[in-house]
């Protein structure tokens, strides 16, 4: 079946602009989380939604990081006033309850 | 000192050799433990979970030392597809929930 799906698969923007990034889980899965990696480093967690449950925002850097997702299905992570160091690639990642996660291609993000 | 800590590598390992990788984690009320598997410019994938006792899939073991908050994984025969990126990943309260990855050891098998 169809598994995460990502867009844009690349994204390039001049700092100080917005940008949203958008994932789609597997379906019937109540899990989905985001991460990002930058170059040369391990994923970092960033946010985690459980059902209907309040998110984990707890990896968050900054303010300027908020996600949401919409009727438990689709999830869009939105970052304000980008800066340069938040060029990463973006994962997002479903799951069904106690099961593996599965990632998705990721959307690789660079501020100019 | 890093929640999941590796060394990055690279290991160059011919075909056919065994090679392990070790990661050590500092929360030791951690409860689930993987290794996962990243190929070049693509997205994590789980090659195992990591049990008490230790577990063997296929070419590939993994260990855990709780005492001394040390994983392990092994792999037997290497294959050039082993080549890939290897992730510690750390569950501190059990389950898939909020995972801690360490950076990575990269592996390249070489004929």
């Amino acid at each position: 079946g169809a598994g995460v799906s990502q867009s844009p698969s690349n994204k390039v923007t001049e700092k100080g602009k917005d940008v949203e990034l958008r994932c789609d889980p597997i379906s019937g899965h109540t899990a989905l989380y985001w991460y990002r990696q930058s170059l040369g480093q391990g994923l970092e967690f960033l946010i985690y939604f459980q059902g209907n449950s309040a998110p984990d925002k707890s990896g968050l850097p900054s303010d300027r990081f908020s996600a949401e997702r919409t009727g438990g299905s689709v999830s869009t992570l939105t970052i304000q006033r980008t800066q340069q160091e938040d060029s990463a690639v973006y994962l997002c990642a479903s799951s069904d309850s106690g099961k593996p996660q599965h990632f998705g291609d990721g959307t690789r993000l660079s501020i100019l | 000192r890093k929640e999941v800590e590796q060394d990055p590598g690279p290991f160059n390992v011919p075909e056919g050799a065994t090679v392990a990788f070790n990661c050590t984690y500092s929360n030791s009320a951690s409860q689930s433990f993987f290794w996962y598997r990243q190929d070049c410019r693509k997205e994590p994938k789980l090659l195992m979970s990591v049990y008490s006792s230790g577990n063997e899939d296929g070419r590939f073991t993994a260990q855990l030392n709780r005492a001394s908050q040390y994983i392990s994984l092994l792999i037997r025969d290497s294959k050039l597809s082993d080549s890939a990126t290897y992730l510690c990943v750390v569950n501190p309260s059990g389950g898939y929930n909020k995972l801690i990855f360490g950076a990575g050891t990269r592996l390249a098998v070489h004929p």
